[in-house]
């Protein structure tokens, strides 16, 4: 079975810029999870997305935004870029409360 | 609102030394309770976990962890240290009620010297 892949690993932006960075979550796992990972930082939880709805947001803005496919890939969507948007971005996937599985995630910087 | 503490940001431990890292939460039910590992620009390696059961969990890579309800901790401990453990360690707990996120620590460096 494949793990979590994500894509792209590094990207470089401008302020005002959109991005969009994408999950490939493991084989059977119904629910995808985001988080941003600032430097020296804990993972902090940005949504959550269980077959295909939105059911659950940390304390993120409208411009962090996501979608989840029938086959349960992912996308995050992040619009009006800010140079604290710099971060390593997670995607995790999961079935029910069990444990998440990480991919190796996107780093986004800001310039 | 649930939580987790890592108190330490940075634990140093000989090679061959018991290591432990510690943990404590805050959740409103029952806590569903994981560690996790970084190594530098990598993503996140699941550990181990307590559902329910034994207090004590063992995971991968010889760790296990001690889990005490009355004192709301969730210590990661290891008889004999490698180098190689050398890495970043989060504590995560799990909210059971609403659409059941995970939260994470600020997690703690491991530096073991040999």
């Amino acid at each position: 079975e494949t793990g979590v892949t994500q894509s792209p690993t590094h990207l470089i932006k401008t302020r005002g810029q959109q991005v969009t960075l994408r999950c490939s979550s493991q084989s059977g796992h119904n629910t995808v999870s985001w988080y941003q990972q600032a430097l020296g930082q804990g993972p902090q939880f940005i949504f959550q997305y269980y077959r295909e709805e939105e059911n659950g947001r940390g304390n993120f803005p409208p411009r962090f935004s996501g979608l989840q496919f029938p086959n349960y890939s992912s996308e995050l969507n992040v619009n009006a870029l800010e140079l604290d948007d710099s971060a390593l971005y997670l995607c995790a996937s999961s079935i029910g409360t069990g444990e998440l599985f990480f991919g190796e995630g996107s780093r986004l910087t800001v310039l | 609102a649930q939580s987790v503490a890592q108190p330490e940001d940075q634990v140093n431990v000989a090679e061959g030394n018991p290591l432990t890292v510690k943990c404590t939460y805050s959740v409103s039910g029952n806590p569903y309770l994981f560690w996790y590992v970084q190594y530098p620009n990598r993503g996140l390696q699941f550990l181990l976990k307590y559902i329910t059961g034994d207090n004590l969990v063992k995971g991968s890579y010889g760790f296990e962890a001690e889990f005490n309800k009355s004192q709301t901790s969730f210590h990661l401990k290891k008889p004999s240290a490698l180098v190689s453990d050398s890495a970043l360690y989060f504590c995560a707990v799990r909210d059971l009620e609403g659409y059941q996120k995970v939260t994470f620590g600020i997690g703690t460096k491991l530096q073991v010297i040999p």
